[in-house]
């Protein structure tokens, strides 16, 4: 059974740096990992989705990172604004299926 | 509106009461999930659709939780005989397709308390 580990589950930074949010999962066999934002209060929204054929995908100030082979991906969150606290939780989508195993997230804040 | 959408987006019942949540998903996506998500917890998969059949029901929690998608676009999640931790945000998503590489969009959720 997959299972997806967020660490760290909370993150309190000054406006401006530079951070990385880590996601692990026990089974390689994905077809991609998905990372979402949520709000509280709001549903997801989705931020990058990372196809397991690739190692990584940029949007903005967004970097994204996969490594099935260690079973880990990174998300890197380039000079943070308070406008970036949010809960981000990364999803695995497993071949046998098309659910997504969700992490429990990591609660981030921005201080300005 | 292009997004998925989700109706009630609160909804408070009593212990023993049947409920019905809805989801219109974005318009031509085929694939439609739901997932079920606890206080600080992230969400937990109950089931999907394919067009209008349940390709995947191992997610649901017990008999009392059922879901339906008859015309293969609005999908309904039903719960009979509500029970105080069947309380959650009910999560709706849907994707162009079930599959590989399938991005799934979500809707603003339900809010469901049992008292």
């Amino acid at each position: 059974k997959q299972e997806v580990t967020q660490i760290p589950a909370a993150l309190s930074v000054p406006e401006g740096e530079n951070l990385v949010l880590n996601c692990s999962f026990t089974d390689s066999a994905i077809y991609n990992l998905q990372w979402f934002r949520q709000d509280p209060g709001k549903g997801l929204t989705s931020l990058l989705l990372i196809q397991s054929s690739q190692r990584e995908q940029t949007s903005g100030r967004l970097n994204a990172s996969l490594d099935k082979s260690s079973g880990r991906s990174t998300l890197y969150i380039a000079a943070s604004q308070p406008g970036d606290s949010a809960t981000y939780l990364c999803a695995a989508e497993e071949t046998s299926g098309s659910r997504l195993t969700f992490g429990e997230g990591t609660q981030l804040t921005v201080n300005p | 509106g292009a997004g998925v959408s989700q109706t009630p987006s609160n909804k408070v019942t009593e212990k023993g009461k049947y409920v019905e949540l809805r989801c219109d998903p974005i318009s031509g996506h085929t694939a439609l999930y739901w997932y079920r998500q606890s206080l600080g917890q992230g969400p937990e998969f109950l089931i999907y659709f394919q067009g209008t059949g349940a390709a995947d029901d191992s997610g649901l929690p017990n008999d009392r939780f059922f879901a339906v998608r008859p015309e293969g676009s609005v999908s309904t999640l039903k719960i009979q005989r509500t029970e105080r931790g069947d309380s959650a945000v009910y999560l709706c998503a849907s994707s162009l397709s079930a599959g590989v590489y399938n991005e799934q969009f979500f809707g603003p959720g339900t809010r469901l308390t049992v008292l």
